[in-house]
């Protein structure tokens, strides 16, 4: 079996400031991560990915993300957050080569202040 | 860049009615997927659809509950009989062979059963 929790259901950044988002997982096997962002009124967008190949894991729009096996953590992470970073992030787990049935966390909603 | 298409965007249906979602995969992905969201609550994984037949469906996806790839850009999700807990909003996926478990996500049809 496997799940991700994630840590916060809300996160209040300023603009310019850094983002940590928090995730963490549980899985039988060598599992495959994700991060993806939901934007109102739009479809869940992959912001990165992790598949057992460098456990640190650059994706689009300045995300980035470390695999911490002794932590079981994937957390989420932007140097300088932006308004337009503000939506739904979830944190996604799969087994990797073990089919594609993907275990969602709930969910953190981030808000990017002035 | 390809994208995941869905409609109804959004439908209201009476209890008991039957409900078609309609989903235009990416043209060369070849795993098809529906999920859904409870409002307020997690993204759940419903069935996974290859080579015209369910590879794997969740508890959730009982006999009210039926996929199609009626042609071969369509992918159809129908609830025979609808129940007021049907009411979410419904995610259609696709990922292709080369990363299979790396899905391109629509839009969602938010289904209202009153």
């Amino acid at each position: 079996a496997q799940s991700v929790t994630q840590l916060d259901s809300h996160v209040s950044v300023s603009e310019g400031t850094p983002v940590l988002l928090r995730c963490n997982y549980s899985s039988s096997y060598s599992p495959s991560l994700f991060w993806y962002v939901q934007h109102p009124n739009k479809g869940l967008q992959l912001l990165l990915k992790y598949t057992s190949a460098a456990t640190l894991v650059k994706g689009i729009n300045g995300f980035e993300a470390e695999f911490k096996k002794s932590e079981t953590s994937f957390h989420l992470t932007k140097p300088s957050a932006h308004m337009s970073d503000a939506a739904e992030y979830f944190c996604v787990v799969t087994l990797t080569g073990g089919g594609n049935k993907l275990t969602f966390g709930t969910g953190t909603q981030l808000k990017v202040e002035l | 860049e390809p994208e995941v298409t869905q409609t109804p965007s959004h439908q209201v249906t009476q209890m008991g009615q039957e409900v078609i979602l309609r989903c235009v995969p990416i043209s060369n992905h070849l795993y098809f997927y529906w999920y859904r969201q409870i409002l307020g609550q997690k993204v759940e994984f419903l069935v996974s659809f290859y080579n015209n037949e369910i590879s794997e469906k969740s508890e959730i996806f009982d006999d009210q509950f039926s996929v199609e790839r009626p042609d071969g850009s369509n992918f159809t999700l129908k609830i025979r009989s609808t129940k007021l807990e049907d009411s979410a909003m419904y995610f259609c996926a696709s990922s292709g062979l080369a990363d299979a478990n790396v899905l391109t996500f629509g839009a969602g049809s938010r289904l209202t059963v009153l």
